[in-house]
């Protein structure tokens, strides 16, 4: 069963830690994306990667870090630098860079 | 950067009624997709649509690409069909693959 999995779907952390979130997909997918969501708004492109041991900025990178070292997994770690990191986290992958994305389920960050 | 707007924010309809959703962008576009985001939050694929007319059961989606828009259309709608639907750009000079979304239309089915 193809798909793209993230885990866990709530996380609660207190200020000050820093927290990773799971990406994992079974499409042999080469391009993977992580994005957030505040409420009532769209996505915004936090990192991206188009192949193993390479990722790249997106437009709102600062507070966290990413790593690419296995084609099916793309954490996230959210750094205590993140100003607000409360918000709702949704990695993506395609076969290739601009072609049609699929998103996992989300993961629901709650800092306190 | 590239804008997308859609139109309207926010909609109320009847079940069995039908509905047309509207997607305009303000640059050329690589790749257009729309999502059906569920109350659970999971963005469910719905079409890859960067240029002309898909249909998938009750749901169509038209792209005019040369003159930026997009429309989804919903027909005999049901109370599942119910959440925020997005459409989502690729804009034409990218090579980040970074979609960029609107701000989404909320729809509202009544039984």
């Amino acid at each position: 069963d193809g798909g793209i999995t993230q885990s866990p779907k709530y996380l609660f952390r207190k200020e000050g830690q820093n927290v990773t979130l799971s990406c994992e997909q079974n499409l042999n997918h080469d391009a993977m994306y992580w994005y957030r969501q505040d409420p009532g708004q769209g996505l915004r492109l936090i990192y991206y990667s188009q192949i193993v041991n390479d990722f790249q900025k997106g437009d709102i990178a600062e507070g966290y870090s990413v790593s690419r070292e296995k084609k099916e997994s793309f954490p996230l770690t959210v750094t205590s630098a993140q100003k607000n990191p409360t918000a709702f986290y949704l990695c993506a992958s395609s076969i290739g860079v601009g072609l049609e994305q699929y998103f996992g389920p989300g993961t629901r960050l709650t800092v306190t | 950067g590239i804008q997308v707007e859609q139109s309207p924010p926010d909609l109320i309809l009847q079940e069995g009624a039908n509905s047309t959703l509207r997607c305009n962008f303000s640059d050329s576009v690589n790749n257009l997709q729309w999502f059906h985001q569920n109350p659970w939050g999971q963005l469910i694929n719905l079409f890859y649509i960067p240029s002309g007319t898909k249909q998938n059961g009750r749901l169509s989606a038209t792209t005019v690409a040369t003159e930026r828009y997009s429309l989804l259309y919903i027909s005999s709608s049901q109370t599942t069909d119910s959440g925020v639907y997005f459409c989502a750009v690729l804009h034409g000079s990218s090579n980040t693959g970074k979609l960029i979304f609107g701000q989404g239309t909320t729809l509202q089915v009544k039984p």
